[in-house]
């Protein structure tokens, strides 16, 4: 079985300031990490995934976030955020054991303030 | 790509009703699932299905709950006698083969009076 721990559940930050939103992850055998993101009433969108290769993975619009396999972690990143940011962001893994259930976080709400 | 699709947006029934929700796929992709999110919390898995075989079940879906995927194309999942405690979000996600990502419909809000 696996786990995911998402240690903020509220991040407020000002537009233009870095941000860095905290996962990690427990699991007995090999795991492929996502990070999706929620808006209002919508579902929720891809924003990085990591399947093998390298551990910096990249999103259009800014976001990063690196595989750390000896801490366990996916953190997410930015170096800038803008108004548009704010919205539910969830951290998610996925076991390479066939089972194909996600396990999800239980989500860091990002307020970027003008 | 016309994305993942779900039927209806909003249901409000009384507790004691029956309630049938409905997901389009993305047109390619062979696997189906359903997950569910209450208040506060990320999504739960439910069920998972690989073209018509329903391939794996949560112990969260009860005896009320069913899902199906007849043609392997939709999906439908039917709570039965519903509970206050079935209010959530009901999301559907689908995907291709390997380890592709799922993808998620905007989901159906279900709210129990």
């Amino acid at each position: 079985a696996q786990s995911v721990t998402q240690l903020d559940s509220q991040v407020p930050v000002f537009e233009e300031a870095p941000v860095e939103l905290r996962c990690n992850y427990s699991s007995s055998v090999s795991v492929y990490l996502f990070w999706y993101v929620q808006y209002p009433n919508q579902g929720l969108q891809l924003l990085l995934k990591y399947l093998s290769g390298s551990t910096l993975v990249k999103s259009i619009n800014g976001f990063e976030a690196e595989f750390n396999k000896s801490q366990t972690s996916f953190h997410l990143r930015k170096p800038s955020v803008h108004i548009s940011d704010t919205a539910e962001y969830f951290c998610a893994v996925i076991s390479d054991t066939g089972r194909r259930a996600l396990t999800f976080g239980s989500g860091t709400r990002l307020q970027v303030q003008p | 790509d016309t994305g993942v699709s779900q039927d209806p947006r909003h249901k409000i029934t009384k507790r004691g009703q029956n309630v049938t929700f409905r997901c389009d796929p993305i047109s390619e992709h062979n696997r189906l699932y359903w997950y569910r999110q209450t208040l506060g919390q990320g999504p739960e898995f439910l069920t998972y299905f690989q073209n018509e075989a329903q391939l794996e079940k949560s112990r969260l879906l009860s005896d009320r709950f069913s899902a199906e995927r007849p043609k392997g194309s939709f999906s439908t999942l039917e709570i039965q006698r519903t509970e206050q405690g079935d209010s959530a979000m009901y999301l559907c996600a689908s995907s291709s083969q390997g380890n592709q990502p799922q993808h998620f419909g905007d989901g159906t809000r279900l709210s129990i009076l």
